[in-house]
């Protein structure tokens, strides 16, 4: 099946910008996630980008996207405390008649004062 | 806008016990929707797709006779956990999608304890 993985844990300081990364396998993916998950709580989507754009901005939050190399960025400008919590990045192909997501194994942030 | 509400949030009982979740899109209709089990510091597995009206897709190895859907509205699906045993204690959570390229949006989800 398809593989999607994350790096577990990053940690960084207040006010600093924070990089969460992603790979994956689907050579067919049309549409790439990032969800954050507080503890006990759901999954918030943050942003998602077409599999044919490179780039995506909004507000704090920038999506890189190497198509080429399978490689799905997120950027985290001025770092809050509030950021704190696990990020997942999903991506969506072909399978399942194109509505399943597959998941990553989530990267847990810290942010420290 | 996009807002799913997931009820009930927690949920204790005895082994042996049904338990049913409801999952409800608020301001969109949600032609497809989607049933996820997580496990401690794991990420989210899929368990069903349900559309409205049919009935659901199980992914391998989740019992479809334990795991009772229904998806009987645009806004309304449900999951029912037959016949509860300690070892179905999980974080249950569900998302719902709008038209084909609309993204998931999800629950709060509910933990499910079974003593």
């Amino acid at each position: 099946g398809e593989d999607v993985e994350q790096s577990l844990f990053l940690s960084v300081r207040e006010g600093d910008s924070s990089v969460i990364n992603c790979t994956y396998t689907d050579s067919s993916s049309t549409y790439l996630y990032w969800y954050k998950q507080e503890p006990g709580a759901g999954l918030q989507l943050l942003t998602y980008i077409f599999s044919n754009m490179d780039m995506k901005q909004d507000q704090r939050l920038t999506v890189l996207l190497n198509k080429k190399d399978k490689h799905l960025s997120l950027r985290i400008a001025d770092t809050q405390t509030g950021d704190s919590a696990i990020y997942f990045c999903a991506e969506r192909g072909l399978t399942g008649g194109g509505n399943k997501l597959t998941f990553g194994t989530g990267t847990q942030l810290k942010v420290e004062l | 806008g996009a807002v799913v509400s997931q009820h009930p949030s927690w949920v204790i009982c005895k082994s042996g016990t049904s338990v049913k979740i409801e999952c409800r899109s608020l301001d969109f209709q949600a032609t497809t929707m989607f049933w996820y089990r997580q496990f401690p510091k794991q990420s989210l597995m899929l368990m069903a797709t349900s559309n409205e009206g049919s009935k659901a897709t199980y992914e391998q190895g989740v019992e479809k006779d334990k795991f009772l859907i229904n998806h009987a509205s645009l806004t309304l699906s449900t999951l029912t956990v037959t016949s509860a045993h300690p070892e179905d204690s999980s974080f249950y959570i569900c998302s719902a999608k709008a038209q084909n390229n609309q993204p998931q949006h999800f629950g709060d989800g509910t933990r499910l304890s079974i003593l």
